[in-house]
């Protein structure tokens, strides 16, 4: 099975910071990594896909990077409506896995 | 609009079995692979199976934590992708999401199961 290490595991923030996540996995999985944002409460929701393309309707400040084992997800000027916990996923191989979550707060 | 929603959540005794089924809207969900995803209270996301694409239904796939205890599979007609719960634990108290394509690019609501006696 992959592993998927997520770090950090929770971190403090102000608006406007630049903040990054990173996950790695236990062995190469090319590109297929997706990231996702959960607001509290709420439904996951899609951010990045193919480890760097754009969902959609997603503000351009989150970016996503990596290939093969290290993966890192980019908030270049964090907002209020960021604060939020976010996961990385892998789906190159059966089982799929999530990273543990970084949950980034306010400072 | 694409859309996912689940049903046939609720309370279950140990043991007990519970079948949850995703409706997809706005597109056709055999033309796609469909997961489960489980949440529960407080803790991260995990995925719980995948069933692939094809018309006749599809291969699947389980995690090691339901494995031998759920089943998914689809109805055509219907647009809809069920999971089948046997041998209900209390670790498997959660919100359940289904989930569309390998990505998970679109998420139902979710559907809270609680194993409890």
């Amino acid at each position: 099975d992959i592993q998927m290490t997520q770090s950090p595991s929770a971190m403090s923030a102000s608006v406007g910071d630049r903040v990054s996540i990173t996950c790695r996995a236990s062995q190469g999985i090319s590109n297929h990594l997706a990231w996702f944002q959960q607001r509290p409460g709420k439904v996951p929701k899609r951010l990045i896909y193919a480890s760097s393309s754009l969902q959609s309707g997603v503000p351009s400040r989150f970016s996503g990077s990596g290939s093969g084992t290290e993966f890192t997800l980019t908030i270049s000027s964090l907002q209020p409506e960021d604060f939020a916990t976010y996961y990385c996923l892998q789906h190159d191989s059966y089982p799929l896995t999530f990273g543990q979550g970084t949950k980034v707060e306010i400072k | 609009e694409v859309q996912l929603l689940e049903s046939g959540g609720g309370l279950v005794q140990p043991g007990g079995s519970l079948r949850l089924t995703c409706a997809a809207s706005g597109f056709n969900c055999n033309n796609y692979d469909m997961s489960w995803v489980r949440q529960a209270p407080g803790k991260g996301l995990e995925w719980v199976s995948t069933i692939n694409r094809g018309v006749n239904g599809g291969t699947t796939s389980y995690g090691d934590s339901v494995w031998g205890r759920v089943t998914t599979f689809r109805d055509s007609s219907k647009n809809t992708v069920s999971l089948q719960m046997n041998d209900l634990r209390a670790e498997d108290t959660a919100v359940y999401y289904c989930a569309r394509d390998r990505g998970f690019d679109i998420w139902g609501q979710g559907t809270m199961v609680t194993v409890s006696s």
